[in-house]
């Protein structure tokens, strides 16, 4: 089926807005991941869901930071009072199951989220 | 404290070139997996590597995962233009319930 969708792929909003990035999982996938990419670095780990529980939110910068998994399957992160800082490209992926070491995850194209 | 380091940053070289990249940590890895990812897209996982001292190839790549775990190697064989991209290795680190962490990655670019 179809790979990992994530929506929308740009996101232009002004400082103190509120957004909210949607990922669209591969079907199937119980573990769904949200990481963060900032320009000329690698991806950082924010949140992962097992199914519909956030199994770690440990890389979730403050609390302007949420993001939920209602049914499992689609899931939404949510920033607050957005900051300059927060600009950065948002990756979603997905994995069959949670268990290293072949945990293999399928990745979106990501959203790029420009604060003005 | 950045758990992976990636060197070099940066690396641009002839086609037919050989090259290698490197990953390092202090940290022992339960699994460590490459990734390359191009401009506007998500990273594609290359391989995954589990066992101390294990050597995988795919086709012109050549995998090292290190004896003790901690370190990996990437070597490419007769580059081409088409191997230009972010190199990204991830680690699942032991005694942290696997999470998984990335490097900064090198950025390779093949001149024709």
């Amino acid at each position: 089926g179809a790979g990992v969708s994530q929506t929308p792929s740009n996101k232009v909003t002004e400082k103190g807005k509120y957004v909210e990035l949607r990922c669209d999982p591969i079907s199937g996938h119980t573990a769904l991941y949200w990481y963060r990419q900032s320009l000329g670095q690698g991806p950082e780990f924010l949140i992962y869901f097992q199914g519909t529980g956030a199994a770690d939110d440990s890389g979730l910068p403050n609390d302007r930071f949420f993001a939920v998994r209602p049914e499992g399957s689609v899931s939404t992160l949510k920033i607050q009072r957005t900051e300059r800082g927060d600009s950065a490209v948002y990756l979603c992926a997905s994995s069959f199951v949670l268990a290293a070491p072949y945990n293999e995850q399928f990745f979106g194209p990501g959203t790029r989220l420009t604060v003005l | 404290t950045q758990l992976l380091e990636q060197s070099p940053q940066f690396l641009s070289i002839q086609e037919g070139e050989n090259l290698t990249v490197y990953c390092n940590s202090s940290s022992v890895f339960s699994s460590l997996q490459w990734y390359r990812q191009e401009p506007g897209e998500g990273p594609v996982l290359l391989v995954t590597v589990v066992t101390g001292g294990e050597v995988k190839k795919l086709k012109r790549l050549t995998f090292q995962f290190g004896d003790a775990r901690k370190d990996s190697s990437l070597h490419i064989t007769a580059a081409q233009p088409g191997d230009t991209g972010l190199y990204l290795c991830a680690g699942a680190i032991r005694n942290r319930d696997d999470k998984i962490i990335f490097g900064k990655g090198t950025r390779l670019h093949i001149l024709p």
